[in-house]
């Protein structure tokens, strides 16, 4: 099973600032992996898939990078609206696991 | 619009049994992989179960495998899950979502979740 780790777990940031959340893998998932944000008693919503491309709708403040075991979500420019919790997920292994990290929630001051 | 409206979530006992129904609408419901995701309360979010667009291929996450099933029927757009043996770990918000393609690919729509509640 690939294990997905996501840090910090909590990020404490001013509005007007920018974001980075961190997301490791525990073995190669390529360039499986999407982003979702979560607000309190919503579902989830894809940000990001395939590691940096943004999903229909998202604006360009949103962006992921990385490869292999070792990816980020910037966001900058933060707004208030930007408050949630941030999942990584993997998709790599067909027709196995699409797991979750653990998330990160983003508080903007 | 893509909109995915889940039902049949409630509470049961310990060992009983429940199917989760997902209707959906707004696009073409069989050339799309489905998944259900479940988030315990105060959690965070687990995959349950996949299946592909023609229904051929399913997988289960280890904590679910052989008490839950995964189901579709294309010819009435709607997504299927049937859990038997409930415990009180399975109590959780469960969501289906419409994968982006119909192979490997993430959750690009989700819908508003049903919830679970396993307890004598």
């Amino acid at each position: 099973e690939i294990v997905m780790t996501q840090s910090p777990a909590t990020l404490s940031v001013s509005p007007g600032e920018g974001a980075t959340l961190s997301c490791r893998a525990s073995q190669s998932v390529s360039s499986n992996l999407a982003w979702y944000q979560q607000k309190p008693g919503q579902a989830p919503r894809l940000l990001i898939y395939a590691a940096s491309t943004r999903a229909t709708g998202i604006p360009a403040r949103f962006s992921g990078s990385g490869s292999g075991t070792e990816f980020s979500l910037t966001i900058s420019s933060l707004q208030s609206e930007d408050s949630a919790i941030y999942y990584c997920q993997q998709y790599n292994n067909w027709p196995s696991m699409y797991t979750f990290g653990q998330g990160t929630k983003l508080e903007i001051k | 619009e893509v909109q995915l409206l889940e039902s049949g979530g409630g509470l049961i006992q310990p060992g009983g049994s429940l199917r989760l129904s997902c209707a959906a609408s707004g696009f073409a419901f069989s050339a799309y992989a489905m998944s259900w995701v479940r988030q315990a309360p105060g959690e965070g979010l687990e995959w349950v179960s996949v299946i592909s667009n023609n229904g051929v291929s399913t997988y289960d996450a280890g904590s679910v495998k052989g008490r839950f099933t995964i189901s579709r029927d294309n010819s009435k757009n709607t997504l299927y899950l049937q859990m038997n043996s409930l415990r009180a770990e399975d109590t959780a918000v469960y969501y289906c979502a419409k994968h982006l393609g119909a192979v490997a690919a993430p959750g690009d729509h989700w819908g508003q979740g049903t919830l679970v509640t396993v307890s004598s």
